[in-house]
């Protein structure tokens, strides 16, 4: 089973500035098939970023994903209110399939 | 509108049963894998079992292998999981998830709002 580590468990930023979430996996990770998902609370997770840089449907520019191997980015640009909220990686190239444990973006 | 809309979840003692389901719109249900994915309180979240289109191949976590079951209503736009055996750490919010394709590797493009189990004495 591959494990996904997230890191830092929990970002404290003001709305305007960048920033960059890490994701690194025990095993690469075949083909890239590394997604992100955007989960606020009381809510379902949200795909953002598929195939490790591919954005989904109807999601802004100023999310990017990066990476390959074992080692993956989420860079979200210009932080607003709305961003502020859990990220999860998650690996679908080996089964299991398998989530990170998250990195909450909280307000300074 | 495309959705997915879980229910059934509740509060089921050890050792009981629930059965969880999932209505679907605004997409073509029968070609798409489905899956369900629980999030315990404070923890990521895990694929616990996934069916393809046709309902002919079906996946398990090792965790629910056994006690769990997987179905689907193609011709209703329906997916089922009957969970039984429950077990305390089996609480979690359950989602509903549309997988990307009907085979291969796949994320989870569409997910419903979940339905809460929790399994108390």
């Amino acid at each position: 089973e591959i494990v996904l580590t997230q890191s830092p468990g929990t970002l404290s930023l003001s709305p305007g500035e960048r920033v960059t979430l890490s994701c690194r996996a025990s095993q690469s990770v075949s083909s890239s098939y590394l997604a992100w998902y955007q989960q606020k609370p009381g809510q379902a997770p949200r795909l953002l970023i598929y195939g490790a840089s591919s954005r989904a449907t109807g999601i802004p520019d100023k999310f990017s994903g990066s990476g390959s191997g074992t080692d993956f980015t989420l860079t979200i640009n210009t932080l607003e209110p709305e961003d502020f909220a859990v990220y999860y990686c998650h690996q679908y190239g080996s089964s299991p399939y398998t989530f990170g444990q998250g990195t909450k973006l909280e307000i300074k | 509108e495309v959705q997915l809309l879980e229910s059934g979840g509740g509060l089921v003692q050890p050792g009981g049963s629930l059965r969880l389901s999932c209505g679907a719109s605004g997409f073509t249900f029968s070609n798409f894998a489905m899956s369900w994915v629980r999030q315990a309180p404070g923890k990521g979240p895990e694929r616990v079992s996934g069916i393809s289109g046709g309902g002919g191949a079906t996946y398990y976590a090792d965790s629910v292998k056994g006690r769990f079951t997987v179905s689907r209503d193609n011709s209703n736009n329906a997916l089922f999981l009957q969970m039984s055996t429950l077990r305390v750490d089996d609480t979690a919010v359950y989602y509903c998830a549309k997988d990307s394709k009907n085979w291969g590797s796949r994320y989870f493009d569409l997910w419903g709002r979940g339905t809460l189990v929790t399994v108390s004495s």
